[in-house]
């Protein structure tokens, strides 16, 4: 595998469930990313682990959850979700330095999210 | 405040055409970073170029060129010589130094290349 995986690709679930999706960087970076994208809106972010701490935290809802478990993995565990939360999540990774040097960042594919 | 505005929302052009992607950026920070990023249909989003604020200078990749111009604040994307593949959204971002990792994206331009 190389760059950014994302699993799964689609996910179909309904109010009441609990699922995860998983996203693995092959890059060798200490950052990594949640970010959402709706129809008709921009990206936005959600989440941002640097050197696998919870460094951002954009406003988002309790019922996503994030989990940084070491620098190359990234969870993010939903639960109770709204059809509203429908859209495309994308994961993202990059290689920041602590001096305040910011480095491209290089996406997953997404999962393409369905909540009925 | 610091924004990224993309004001094409959609373009159509015929192949073979020239077409240029407009980006204007606003920010206050004299430290910063700009990006264009490609997402076709299947939804991952493709890097394709990153600059820095303190380098003004023109790159061209083959059909792809960018003019950053920071009197103006704008960074364009031009496509030469389109092509039915090139079809996609495509994406303007700016990150600052005293953000770092907080990418600012712009809402998007859809580009369709028609046979």
């Amino acid at each position: 595998e190389t760059g950014v995986t994302q699993t799964p690709r689609h996910l179909v679930m309904g109010m009441t469930n609990k699922k995860s999706l998983k996203c693995e960087q092959h890059l060798g970076h200490n950052a990594m990313y949640w970010y959402k994208q709706s129809a008709k809106k921009p990206l936005e972010l959600m989440f941002v682990y640097n050197f696998k701490e919870q460094t951002e935290n954009n406003s988002v809802p309790s019922r996503f959850s994030p989990e940084c478990p070491n620098s190359s993995h990234l969870f993010l565990h939903l639960h109770t979700l709204q059809p509203e939360d429908s859209a495309l999540y994308l994961c993202a990774s990059s290689q920041e330095g602590r001096s305040g040097v910011t480095d491209t960042q290089y996406f997953g594919p997404g999962t393409r999210l369905t909540v009925l | 405040a610091q924004k990224v505005t993309q004001a094409q929302t959609e373009i159509s052009v015929v192949e073979k055409e020239d077409v240029t992607l407009d980006c204007v950026y606003e920010t206050r920070d004299t430290t910063y970073y700009l990006f264009w990023y490609k997402q076709p249909p299947s939804g991952e989003l493709v890097f394709l170029i990153r600059r820095n604020s303190f380098d003004e200078q023109n790159e061209i990749s083959g059909r792809y060129s960018w003019n950053f111009q920071k009197s103006t604040s704008s960074f364009n994307f031009t496509i030469t010589a389109s092509q039915v593949v090139d079809s996609a959204v495509y994406f303007c971002a700016f990150v600052s130094s005293s953000n770092t990792g907080k990418l600012i994206f712009g809402q998007g331009t859809t580009l369709q290349v028609k046979p």
